[in-house]
């Protein structure tokens, strides 16, 4: 099956700063690219859909200050979590949808927020 | 608004058993598919399988197959053979066709004992 990879696995970072973690479809093209978050034994909540060269369509609740999403080509899109806070703490997966409607998800991305 | 409800939060079963895993939906679309979804301790979501609402005849993957109800609204996942690797979180989903979002159920935590 196609793969997706997440960048970083992992990262700690300090009250008040941003982090960006990185989504790349490896080998196919996506046009439409998706964020979740999820806190431990729950389900994926769908963040915001990512459309390349156009803006992202947040969910309701969801602040698009604060998580800038950007695709800016058919392999990669990123999301940018800006002034993150310890409450932002959380599992972050985003997948990468192909021409079948198929989704592949990446790893996920830990983000811990001291 | 479409639903999916997956009312058994956890389940066990021994080795080389059978489990079944229910999930409900609710929509008024026609055309969408329906898919389980796997994810271990590692949190690295994997497809089981996937139905296409159209389609009569029940999807099966090796020892995963589905009990697909159309007008009952039901898509249950049954695991033959059950394997200690079968242990892990499983979700339903549903996306509507064309260009739909997936939308999880709640997840039914599975432990396969020895």
């Amino acid at each position: 099956g196609a793969v997706v990879s997440q960048h970083p696995s992992r990262v700690i970072c300090k009250s008040g700063t941003s982090v960006k973690i990185e989504c790349r479809s490896l080998d196919f093209q996506a046009t439409t690219m998706f964020w979740y978050r999820q806190f431990p034994k729950q389900s994926l909540m769908l963040m915001a859909t990512s459309n390349e060269g156009s803006k992202a369509t947040y969910e309701q609740g969801v602040e698009k200050d604060k998580f800038l999403i950007n695709h800016a080509s058919l392999t990669l899109s990123t999301l940018t979590v800006t002034s993150a806070h310890p409450e932002d703490s959380s599992f972050y997966i985003c997948s990468a949808r192909d021409q079948s409607y198929e989704q592949y998800f990446g790893p996920g991305t830990r983000l811990t927020v001291t | 608004a479409q639903t999916v409800t997956q009312s058994q939060p956890e389940m066990s079963v021994q080795e080389a058993e059978t489990v079944t895993l229910s999930c409900t939906y609710d929509t008024s679309e026609s055309n969408y598919y329906l898919f389980w979804y796997k994810q271990p301790p590692s949190r690295q979501m994997i497809l089981v399988i996937r139905q296409e609402a159209y389609k009569q005849q029940n999807a099966t993957e090796n020892r995963f197959s589905v009990n697909f109800q159309k007008a009952a609204k039901s898509f249950s996942l049954k695991i033959s053979d059950s394997q200690l690797g079968d242990t892990a979180m499983y979700f339903c989903a549903f996306m509507i066709i064309p260009g739909g979002k997936l939308i999880f159920g709640q997840g039914t935590e599975l432990s396969v004992k020895p």
